[in-house]
Order: structure tokens, then C-alpha cells, then sequence
């Protein structure tokens, strides 16, 4: 079974700042995705980025980046001039690549605190 | 519609109480999942439909939950004679069910809080 791992119960960074989130995860599959969420107090749960685990090419999204090592099976998160409303949990999850088994499964999460 | 919605939004219930807790997905979507979150956890699959078939329930804690999408569209979570350790955040999401990343769009969640 795949597993996600979120070592960062929380982290705080002061606004405009560059801020890193670690994930890690195991699984024995070479094919398959993995994404970040953000989720807000309001609880609803937002994806913020994704990437193909066959694309060696780190995803970009605006301000949002990943630094993905498949070989050491990390996957963190890098938010670049943080802004207030950044301020949430981040889960980071995977997901198998065949169809039919589209399952999320999640880290712990880490609460982001963005500082003015 | 819009989004993803959910309800209700916060249910509370007394201990062997019966609750159902409703999910409309994304028009048109194929895919629905549903997930339980305890607090200051991250989310745990539960179940899958694909239209109305439920082709993963490996998740479901107990025979005590139900899940059900009989036409495909919403669907309702069903906990018989709910425990404390039930209560949690239950969400729900849909996808298009069309091949490749497949993004999920949540909902709010239901807060389920059992005394």
C-alpha cells in the first residue's frame, strides 16, 4: 500500500517570503500522479498543483513550484512571495495512474501560517 | 451545478443513531469518491463509484456504513448506529472519469459530530 508522509506538522512564513513544504511517500508503482491541496478554514479542499510521475519536468504553477524526486520519492512544495491568503493546510496525496483506482491517498497535512 | 455541494453541513447525533449525509457531484461527472477526515488529519478514502457502480468500498470502517449512487448522479452516506469515533468530517468529490490526471473537485464536507 501506498504511503504519504508530511513531516511538517506546521510552518510559518513571513508574507512576501519563499517557503518550502516536504513530502515524502513510498510506493513500489513507477507510474502514477501526485498533487498538492490546499485546504482553508472554510474546510474545502482546493488542488494547488500536479505532477506526472513519468514527466521529469517540475510543475509550475504562478507562484507555486515543485521539486520532484522520483528516485528519493520526494515531492515538496514551493510557495514564492507568500501571500496572506496562502494561509491554510496543505495535504500533500497520490494517486495510482490506472484507470478504475483513482483513489487519493492523503499525508497528515501541514498548517501553513503566513506571517504580515 | 457550480461545485461539488454537500448536506447538510454540520449534523449532530446521539450515539446508535442512524445518519444519512448527501452528496451532489459536478454535473455530468462520472467519478465520486467519498472521504472521512478526523481532526487534524488528512483525508481517508472510503469509497468509489463510477456512475452507479460502487467499484472500491475498501475504505468503509465498518459494515456500519453504507454508500449508495443508484442513478448515477447523488449520492448518500448512510452510518447506522453511529459511534463517537465516527465523527469526523465526511467529504465528498467528483471527477469526469476520463482517462489521465482526472482532477477531483471537493465539497464542503460534513462536519458529523456524534455525542
Amino acid at each position: 500500500a501506498q504511503t504519504v508522509t508530511q513531516s511538517q506538522p506546521e510552518m510559518s512564513v513571513q508574507e512576501a517570503e519563499t517557503v518550502t513544504l516536504s513530502c515524502t511517500y513510498d510506493t513500489s508503482e513507477s507510474d502514477y500522479y501526485l498533487f498538492w491541496y490546499k485546504q482553508p478554514p472554510s474546510r474545502q479542499m482546493i488542488l494547488v498543483i500536479r505532477q506526472e510521475a513519468y514527466k521529469q519536468q517540475n510543475a509550475t504553477e504562478n507562484r507555486f513550484s515543485v521539486n520532484f524526486q522520483k528516485a528519493a520519492k520526494s515531492f515538496s512544495l514551493k510557495i514564492s512571495d507568500s501571500q496572506l491568503g496562502d494561509a491554510a493546510m496543505y495535504f500533500c496525496a497520490y494517486r495510482h495512474q490506472g484507470f478504475g483506482n483513482e483513489k487519493l491517498t492523503f499525508g497528515t497535512g501541514t498548517r501553513l501560517t503566513i506571517i504580515p | 451545478g457550480a461545485g461539488v455541494s454537500q448536506s447538510p453541513r454540520y449534523k449532530v447525533a446521539k450515539r446508535g443513531q442512524d445518519v444519512a449525509l448527501r452528496c451532489d457531484p459536478i454535473s455530468g461527472h462520472v467519478s465520486l469518491f467519498w472521504y472521512q477526515q478526523a481532526l487534524g488529519q488528512g483525508p481517508e478514502f472510503l469509497t468509489y463509484f463510477q456512475n452507479e457502480a460502487q467499484l472500491d468500498k475498501s475504505g468503509l470502517p465498518s459494515d456500519r456504513f453504507f454508500a449508495e449512487r443508484p442513478e448515477g448522479s447523488v449520492s448518500t452516506l448512510k452510518i447506522q448506529r453511529t459511534q463517537q469515533e465516527d465523527s469526523a468530517v465526511y467529504l465528498c468529490a467528483s471527477s469526469s472519469g476520463l482517462a489521465g490526471v482526472n482532477e477531483q473537485f471537493f465539497g464542503p464536507g460534513t462536519r458529523l459530530t456524534v455525542l
